[in-house]
C-alpha cells in the first residue's frame, strides 16, 4: 500500500481556472505537510508547508488539511502556463522517521 | 545564501561500474539527505544523515550504495557495481534543524543513466 497517493494526472485546466491537487497519506502519525513543485528536468521547490488542520493561504495558493480525513490539497486560484509543472505532495514520517515520503506527483497542466 | 550544491550533474557509466556523488548542504544545515527519483516517481529516501550520524537508512541497497558525511558538512553517495534500474536522478537536500517539521531544500541533482 502507497503511504502517499495522488492522482497521477494529467490535470488540465483553462488559464484563469482554478486548479484542485489532491493527496491522501495512509500514516496518522504525520505532523507535516509539503506541497512541491518539479518542472521538467529540474529539483522540486517548496510551495506551501501545513502543519494544522484548516487553511492556509499565500498568494495564489491555499494549502487545506484534514487530519481525521488523512487527507490534504492544494488549490491554486487564477491558474497561469507557468504553472504547469508537477505537484509533488510530502508528508513526514512517523516519530521514528522524519524524512519525507513523497507522492508520485499530479502534472498539471494550464492551457492558455 | 548559496543552495546546496551537487556534482556532477549528469552521468553515464556501463552496468557494473562504479560511480560517485557529491553533495555540499546549505551552511549550518544539520540534516541531510539523499533522494533517488526515477523517472514518472516520487522522490524516495536513500539515507539521512543528522551532523555525521546516519538517522536512516532503511532503504539504502547496502549491498551496492554507500554514503558517508564526514565532519558533518558534505556528503557522498557511491554506487559499486551499477545495474541499470540505477538509472534515475539522485537527489540531495538539506534542512536547518533535526526535528523534521523544517523545510528541506534541495540541490539540482545529478542524473544518471547506466547502460
Amino acid at each position: 500500500q502507497k503511504e502517499v497517493e495522488q492522482n497521477s494526472g494529467p490535470l488540465s485546466v483553462p488559464e484563469g481556472a482554478i486548479a484542485s491537487l489532491n493527496c491522501t497519506y495512509s500514516d496518522r502519525g504525520s505532523q507535516s505537510f509539503f506541497w512541491y513543485r518539479q518542472y521538467s528536468g529540474k529539483s522540486p521547490e517548496l510551495i506551501m508547508s501545513i502543519y494544522s488542520n484548516g487553511d492556509k493561504e499565500d498568494g495564489r495558493f491555499t494549502a487545506q488539511l484534514n487530519k481525521a480525513s488523512q487527507y490534504v490539497s492544494l488549490l491554486i486560484r487564477d491558474s497561469q502556463p507557468s504553472d504547469s509543472a508537477t505537484y509533488l505532495c510530502a508528508v513526514n514520517g512517523d516519530t521514528g522517521r522524519r524524512a519525507l515520503t513523497f507522492g508520485s506527483g499530479t502534472r498539471l497542466q494550464v492551457q492558455p | 545564501e548559496a543552495g546546496v550544491a551537487q556534482s556532477p550533474r549528469y552521468k553515464i557509466i556501463e552496468k557494473r561500474q562504479s560511480v560517485a556523488f557529491w553533495c555540499n548542504p546549505i551552511s549550518g544545515h544539520a540534516t541531510l539527505y539523499w533522494y533517488q527519483q526515477i523517472l514518472g516517481q516520487g522522490p524516495k529516501l536513500l539515507i539521512q544523515f543528522q551532523n555525521n550520524g546516519v538517522v536512516d537508512d532503511s532503504q539504502l541497497p547496502k549491498d551496492r550504495f554507500s554514503a558517508e558525511r564526514l565532519k558533518g558538512v558534505d556528503s557522498t553517495l557511491k554506487i559499486q557495481p551499477a545495474k541499470l534500474e540505477d538509472s534515475a536522478v539522485y537527489l540531495c537536500a538539506s534542512s536547518f534543524g533535526t526535528s523534521g517539521l523544517e523545510t528541506q531544500y534541495f540541490g539540482p541533482g545529478t542524473r544518471l543513466l547506466v547502460l
